[in-house]
């Protein structure tokens, strides 16, 4: 059965701090891994993760793929009270029909 | 670009009676279409793939005589929750894959169903 775990699964810090957002996963066929973050509403595409030991970055934030242990990460440096949200992986299997499976989420609280 | 909407944004329903769900592509052509379920401080729950011109692929444990899903062209997908009870009322989210996108999937705002 796919699997996928997210730690924490809550995060208090205050502004400026770094956090670092766990994902693992045991998905059939695994293809590629999204992060995806939702704050009210419908979740905003973060990053899309194909290849092992490839950092990618957009500002602050940061991802990862490891392949082989099967997990990725999300860094965010310099936190601020917007980057409160949770925080989605998704893995892609391709097993059976293409299909996206997410992670319970971690929930971010950036304090003032 | 890729936006994709769903409509009614909120919805309140009496137990019993059947919701019709919307989403649309407003400007590309989604080959294929996702609908999640999300309970609070849940994570989201993928019920069906559908793909335009053919059946949704449901998950397991999702009934497909009760959440009907329809993909009729390359911008729109419904979903219609029949006999709808308590139980059902939840966010529901669609999202959808740009033809030519790899990986990418975009989704709408969401839809809260609560019934009575």
């Amino acid at each position: 059965e796919d699997k996928v775990v997210q730690s924490p699964l809550s995060l208090v810090v205050h502004e400026g701090d770094t956090v670092t957002l766990n994902c693992s996963y045991e998905v059939t066929n695994f293809r590629s891994l999204l992060w995806y973050k939702q704050e009210k509403k419908a979740p905003t595409f973060l990053f899309m993760l194909t290849s092992s030991g490839i950092e990618k970055k957009s500002g602050r934030l940061s991802s990862i793929l490891d392949k082989k242990e099967l997990f990725s990460i999300l860094n965010i440096t310099a936190t601020q009270t917007g980057d409160s949200a949770v925080y989605l992986c998704a893995p892609k299997s391709t097993s059976g029909t293409y299909k996206y499976i997410f992670g319970t989420g971690t929930r971010l609280k950036v304090l003032a | 670009g890729a936006v994709v909407s769903q409509h009614p944004s909120w919805v309140i329903c009496k137990s019993g009676t059947s919701v019709k769900i919307e989403c649309r592509s407003l400007d590309f052509q989604a080959t294929t279409m996702f609908w999640y379920r999300q309970f609070p401080k849940q994570s989201l729950m993928l019920m069906a793939t559908s793909n335009e011109g053919s059946k949704a692929t449901y998950e397991q444990g999702v009934e497909k005589d009760k959440f009907l899903i329809n993909h009729a062209s390359l911008t729109l997908s419904t979903l219609t929750v029949t006999s709808a009870h308590p139980e059902d009322s939840s966010f529901y989210i669609c999202s959808a894959r740009w033809r030519v996108s790899n990986n990418e999937q975009f989704f709408g705002p969401g839809t809260r169903l609560t019934v009575l």
